[in-house]
C-alpha cells in the first residue's frame, strides 16, 4: 500500500509567523501536487513539482520536491488568517492514480 | 469557463439505499476520478474512467460502481448502503487522465447514510 504522511497533522499559528509542512513517502512519484480545501469544498491545485529537487514559489508559499521524488514540502512565509485551510499533498502513482496524503490542518490567528 | 460540476449537493439516504452522484467535467476533458473524503481525511482513490472505459480501480467494494458517457460526465452508483459511506464525494476531471497531468476537482457531494 503506498502511503504518503503528512506533518504535522494540526497546526495552529499567529499571523505573520512562518511554517513548513511536510508530505514524505517510502515510495518514488512521477510528479506531486499540493492542494488546499476548504471546509465542504473540493481541493484546490496550488501547485505541481515534477522534478526531482525541483523549487516552486507562488507568492509567499515556497514548494519544494525532495531530490529522490519521494518527498515534499511546503513553506508558507508571514502566514495569513487567509492561509487557514486543510492542506493535501498528492503523488500520482503509476500511470493512472494519484495517491493523497493524510492531510495538515492549518488554523492561522489574528 | 465552467469548472467541474457535481451534483447534487447534498443527500441524505437510509443504510441499504442506494445512491447515485453525477459529475460533469470541464469542457475538453475526457477523464473523471472519483474520490471518497471521510471527514477529517484525505481523499480516497474510488475509479479513473477515460473515453468510457474504467482505467484503474482503488480498494473499495463492489457495491461501488460507475460508468461513463459519450459526453464524458460521469456517475457513480453505490448500493446497499452503510453508515462508513457518509463521506464527502469528490469528481476530479483531466484531459487525458495520465498520473502526470493536472486534475480539477468539483465541489463534491456531501452523503450522509443515516
Amino acid at each position: 500500500t503506498q502511503l504518503l504522511e503528512q506533518s504535522p497533522q494540526f497546526l495552529s499559528i499567529q499571523e505573520g509567523e512562518n511554517l513548513t509542512v511536510y508530505c514524505n513517502s517510502s515510495s518514488v512519484f512521477s510528479s506531486l501536487q499540493w492542494y488546499r480545501q476548504e471546509p465542504g469544498e473540493g481541493p484546490v491545485l496550488l501547485v505541481t513539482v515534477v522534478t526531482g529537487g525541483e523549487v516552486k514559489k507562488l507568492k509567499r508559499l515556497t514548494f519544494q520536491f525532495g531530490d529522490a521524488r519521494k518527498d515534499s514540502s511546503l513553506h508558507i512565509t508571514a502566514a495569513q488568517p487567509g492561509d487557514t485551510g486543510l492542506y493535501l499533498c498528492a503523488g500520482a502513482w503509476g500511470t493512472y492514480k494519484y495517491i493523497f496524503g493524510t492531510g495538515t490542518r492549518l488554523k492561522v490567528l489574528a | 469557463d465552467a469548472g467541474v460540476t457535481q451534483s447534487p449537493t447534498h443527500l441524505i439516504k437510509t443504510r441499504g439505499q442506494q445512491v447515485t452522484l453525477r459529475c460533469s467535467p470541464i469542457s475538453g476533458h475526457k477523464s473523471v476520478s472519483w474520490y471518497q473524503q471521510v471527514l477529517g481525511q484525505g481523499p480516497q482513490f474510488i475509479f479513473q474512467y477515460y473515453e468510457k472505459e474504467e482505467r484503474g480501480r482503488g480498494n473499495f467494494p463492489d457495491r461501488f460502481s460507475a460508468r461513463q458517457f459519450p459526453n464524458y460526465s460521469s456517475e457513480l452508483n453505490v448500493n446497499a448502503l452503510l453508515l462508513g459511506d457518509s463521506a464527502l464525494y469528490l469528481c476530479a476531471s483531466g484531459v487525458a487522465g495520465r498520473s502526470t497531468d493536472t486534475q480539477y476537482f468539483g465541489p463534491g457531494t456531501r452523503l450522509t447514510v443515516l
